[in-house]
């Protein structure tokens, strides 16, 4: 199965920071790389979906790049709705559709 | 509008069974592949199990492998997880989530249920 890591596993910033996420596959996944982000007691939203598409509706703040192995989700400009957990997703070809262990942004 | 409402979850005892339901609505259910995925308390996303749109493919995790059955019913737009032989780990908040197209595979979820908090123990 394909192993998903992702880092930091949590990170401190302020508002109007700029934030990367690092995503890496443990194979080529090509560019089937998901992005959401998910608050305390709610459902996860899609933010990112084919490793560089912004999902309708979601701020352009968001962006999302990589491929094969090594995807990043930056926030360019943190507001404070932002802060949440944010997990990768591979959905190469059939599952299982392995997540990351998630990002936990918090408020410095 | 699409919406996903899950049910049946509750408290189980281990070695016991439960079946989660997902009712669809707001989209052709039959035309798109559905999935369960859950969440332990505190803990990340695990993906579950999934199912094609005719339900005549399904995959599981290896975590639930063999104790946990994927069907659906497309004339009551339904998504079911039967879940059997339940463990302590299996506790969980369990979600229903839809694919981009009827066959499984090279997908995103955009729509999710609310989920339903599944507690195994004594």
């Amino acid at each position: 199965d394909i192993q998903m890591t992702q880092s930091p596993s949590s990170l401190s910033a302020s508002v109007g920071d700029r934030v990367t996420i690092i995503c890496r596959a443990s194979q080529s996944i090509s560019s089937y790389l998901n992005w959401y982000q998910q608050k305390p007691g709610k459902a996860p939203k899609l933010l990112i979906y084919a490793a560089s598409s912004l999902q309708s509706g979601v701020p352009s703040r968001f962006s999302g790049s990589g491929s094969g192995t090594d995807f990043t989700l930056t926030i360019s400009s943190l507001q404070p709705e932002d802060f949440a957990t944010y997990y990768c997703q591979q959905s190469y070809r059939t599952p299982p559709y392995t997540f990351g262990q998630g990002t936990k942004l918090e408020i410095k | 509008e699409v919406q996903l409402l899950e049910s049946g979850g509750g408290l189980v005892q281990p070695g016991g069974s439960l079946r989660l339901s997902c009712a669809a609505s707001g989209f052709t259910f039959s035309s798109y592949a559905m999935n369960w995925v859950r969440q332990a308390p505190g803990e990340g996303l695990e993906w579950v199990s999934a199912i094609s749109g005719r339900g005549d493919s399904t995959y599981y995790a290896d975590s639930v492998k063999g104790r946990f059955t994927i069907s659906r019913d497309n004339s009551k737009n339904t998504l079911y997880l039967q879940m059997n032989s339940l463990r302590a780990e299996d506790t969980a908040v369990y979600y229903c989530a839809k694919e981009v197209d009827a066959e499984v595979g090279a997908t995103s979820f955009k729509y999710w249920g609310q989920g339903t908090l599944v507690t195994v123990s004594s």
